[in-house]
């Protein structure tokens, strides 16, 4: 399967605790954005990368929120301090191209629960 | 920015019927369109996708307009079969800006 991987699929956590989540995305798409969605919701953009570069960060939820994609293939978002609140899906997407106006692929998802 | 918003909630349809779900944008430069499909604990599944330079585009059963003077654009699913049942998505996008904005989601149920 050469699809969005995502991994883990689901975090348990106390509150307070760092988490990590990574994403790989399709192999030839150099768009990588990652999403929040609650229950009931549509997806919540919070960030995108241009192969290693972050060109939009400012919809992260917090400054406890940070993603990195250092070598343009792979990408992580950690949550610091996590709160009740962080619970969620988190998803990742990724797309050819330089625009936004390109299909999404989407991953899926990593489920956060805060204990 | 651009809201997106998406109507009806929930839709329930006989098998058979026709399902139509409506979506509204704000932003008149928003010019990309998907569609997406996601069924319980799984991940969101692009179906169609539309851009302003045409009015419609079908798929099958599924077909997607698009008024852009009116900044709405709609799903249709003929002949709705048990396994079209999900949570559908719409959403806006333009080439220029950062992200994707998504509707809150319609759940269709097709009752066999």
């Amino acid at each position: 399967d050469t699809g969005v991987s995502q991994d883990p699929r689901h975090k348990i956590t106390k509150r307070g605790q760092n988490v990590t989540f990574r994403c790989d995305p399709i192999s030839e798409h150099n768009r990588l954005y990652w999403y929040r969605q609650t229950l009931g919701q549509g997806p919540e953009f919070l960030t995108y990368f241009q192969n290693e570069a972050q060109l939009e960060k400012s919809r992260l939820l917090s400054d406890r929120f940070s993603a990195e994609r250092p070598k343009g293939s792979f990408s992580t978002l950690e949550i610091q301090r996590t709160e009740q609140g962080d619970s969620a899906m988190y998803l990742c997407a990724s797309s050819r191209g330089t625009g936004s106006n390109q299909p999404q692929h989407f991953g899926d998802g990593t489920r956060l629960s805060i204990l | 920015g651009e809201n997106v918003e998406q109507h009806p909630s929930t839709l329930s349809v006989q098998e058979g019927d026709s399902a139509v779900i409506k979506c509204t944008y704000s932003d008149s430069a928003s010019n990309y369109f998907p569609w997406y499909k996601q069924e319980l604990g799984k991940r969101p599944q692009l179906i169609i996708d539309i851009r302003s330079n045409v009015g419609e585009k079908k798929d099958q059963r599924i077909a997607v307009t698009l008024n852009k003077t009116a900044k709405h654009f709609s799903l249709h699913i003929t002949e709705t079969q048990p396994e079209d049942s999900a949570v559908y998505f719409c959403a806006a996008s333009m080439h220029n800006n950062n992200d994707m904005r998504f509707g809150a989601g319609t759940r269709l149920t097709v009752k066999p």
